[in-house]
């Protein structure tokens, strides 16, 4: 079936050094694929997302880009700040036998330090 | 234009007993879908519920189930809890219209079974 795997967490970075957090999917079709943050406390927000491959999604420096021949959909931002920490899930739209139903990775949980 | 409210934000509940938690999606949205967040499964999805008909069943028991009114709003019902059951409960709703939809999550709902 389809899967989401992506690089195991904590990543501890300092302030204003460059992330990337790891995502390779599994899918039998052509899925979209998102990352989505959770805050401490709060629900999941959609971060990013992109619909084919060589898309590229970004959204308030992040950015991650659709690569079909490898499979991945890497997170990455240039430069890090205190208020990125969170948990950050990379995941698939499965569209077998329904609407919205998404595939999540384990998530990966930021920690970034003054 | 209000978000995702799940009700209640905390529950805790002993084995056996049963549970209802409640969604109440963006208005407009007709689209209602609930995951399951544990530590140790990561986000899980439970099922998906579309003007009152269930279009998408995750792979978890009967014990779980669900409901949708007619104003969109959603119920989830866990009956003979287990310990096992102890997770965070999120619902997300959206326009329910097919591919690449964007998903908005509520805060979500703690459960403990004790």
């Amino acid at each position: 079936g389809n899967s989401v795997t992506q690089m195991e967490g904590p990543v501890t970075l300092s302030e204003e050094a460059f992330l990337t957090i790891n995502c390779t999917y599994t899918a039998t079709g052509y899925p979209s694929l998102f990352w989505y943050v959770q805050y401490p406390g709060e629900g999941l927000q959609l971060l990013l997302k992109a619909t084919k491959a060589d898309d590229k999604g970004s959204n308030k420096g992040f950015e991650a880009t659709y690569r079909k021949e490898t499979t991945s959909f890497h997170l990455e931002k240039g430069s890090v700040q205190v208020s990125d920490s969170a948990v950050y899930f990379c995941a698939l739209i499965d569209f077998s036998g329904g609407y919205n139903k998404l595939i999540f990775g384990a998530g990966t949980r930021l920690a970034v330090h003054p | 234009k209000a978000g995702v409210t799940q009700t209640p934000r905390y529950l805790i509940k002993t084995r056996g007993q049963q549970v209802t938690l409640s969604c109440s999606p963006i208005s407009g949205h007709r689209s209602v879908s609930w995951y399951q967040q544990t530590p140790g499964q990561g986000l899980q999805f439970l099922f998906e519920y579309f003007s009152e008909t269930q279009r998408n069943k995750g792979n978890f028991p009967g014990r779980f189930s669900g409901r949708q009114f007619s104003n969109s709003r959603s119920e989830m019902n866990v009956s003979t809890l287990e310990l096992g059951d102890s997770a965070l409960y999120l619902c997300a709703s959206s326009l329910g219209t097919p591919a690449n939809e964007k998903l908005f999550f509520g805060s979500g709902t703690q459960l403990s079974v004790l």
